[in-house]
């Protein structure tokens, strides 16, 4: 089945630590986001690629990087500068035509 | 002001009936519009996708869009308790061939039994 595979599901992180969150595609999309929710925000763009090896910043990419290395794969790494990474975190990818698919999310909390 | 406003709920309706939810933007470059059902501790899905103005029907499902009037609304018919979810409306102008979306802070919903 084509999607959008998130891991871990929970994830914890100690107080100056970097952590990675996995996003994978099979569905051979161009275009991936990476999206953070909190309660009563919304949604709001962390990070976007529309290609490999290409990635932009979205509304509030301060202390948060990612890579683009291959189409199907667009990790993020929530660095010690987040200093408020407990949130939980969706993964998107486009088909090019508007429509954004989503995985099943990572909640990360800081311990 | 937002770009987007959606009112939060919580919505509390009955089991068959006809539920509205709606969301209003100030963004006159928005065209493409969708709304996703997200339950709790799950990633969004995607439910409607409209481009531009007018109507979209899928099943017990309708979006409209009124870009006069800046609103776009989804009607659920005969809801049910399957239904209870936080709705979604994002919406997009796709300046370039980039499709940024942005969100409104969805609506939760519960349909009762």
């Amino acid at each position: 089945d084509g999607g959008i595979t998130q891991s871990p599901k929970y994830l914890f992180r100690k107080e100056g630590q970097n952590v990675t969150l996995s996003c994978e595609q099979n569905l051979n999309h161009d275009a991936m986001y990476w999206y953070r929710q909190d309660p009563g925000q919304g949604l709001r763009l962390i990070y976007y690629s529309q290609i490999v090896n290409d990635f932009q910043k979205g509304d509030i990419a301060e202390g948060y990087s990612v890579s683009r290395e291959k189409k199907e794969s667009f990790p993020l790494t929530v660095t010690s500068a987040q200093k408020n990474p407990t949130a939980f975190y969706l993964c998107a990818s486009s088909s090019g035509q508007g429509r954004d698919f989503f995985g099943q999310g990572t909640r990360l909390t800081v311990v | 002001q937002k770009e987007v406003e959606q009112d939060p709920g919580p919505l509390s309706v009955p089991e068959g009936a006809i539920v509205s939810l709606n969301c209003t933007y100030s963004n006159s470059a928005f065209q493409y519009f969708m709304w996703y059902r997200q339950y709790s501790r799950k990633g969004p899905e995607l439910l409607m996708y409209t481009y531009s103005s007018g109507n979209k029907e899928d099943g017990r499902f309708t979006a409209q869009v009124d870009k006069s009037s800046k609103y776009i609304s989804l009607f659920i018919r005969d809801s049910q308790p399957s239904d209870s979810a936080t709705y979604l409306c994002a919406m997009s102008a796709a300046t370039s061939g980039t499709y940024k979306y942005i969100f409104g802070t969805g609506t939760r919903l519960k349909v009762l039994a």
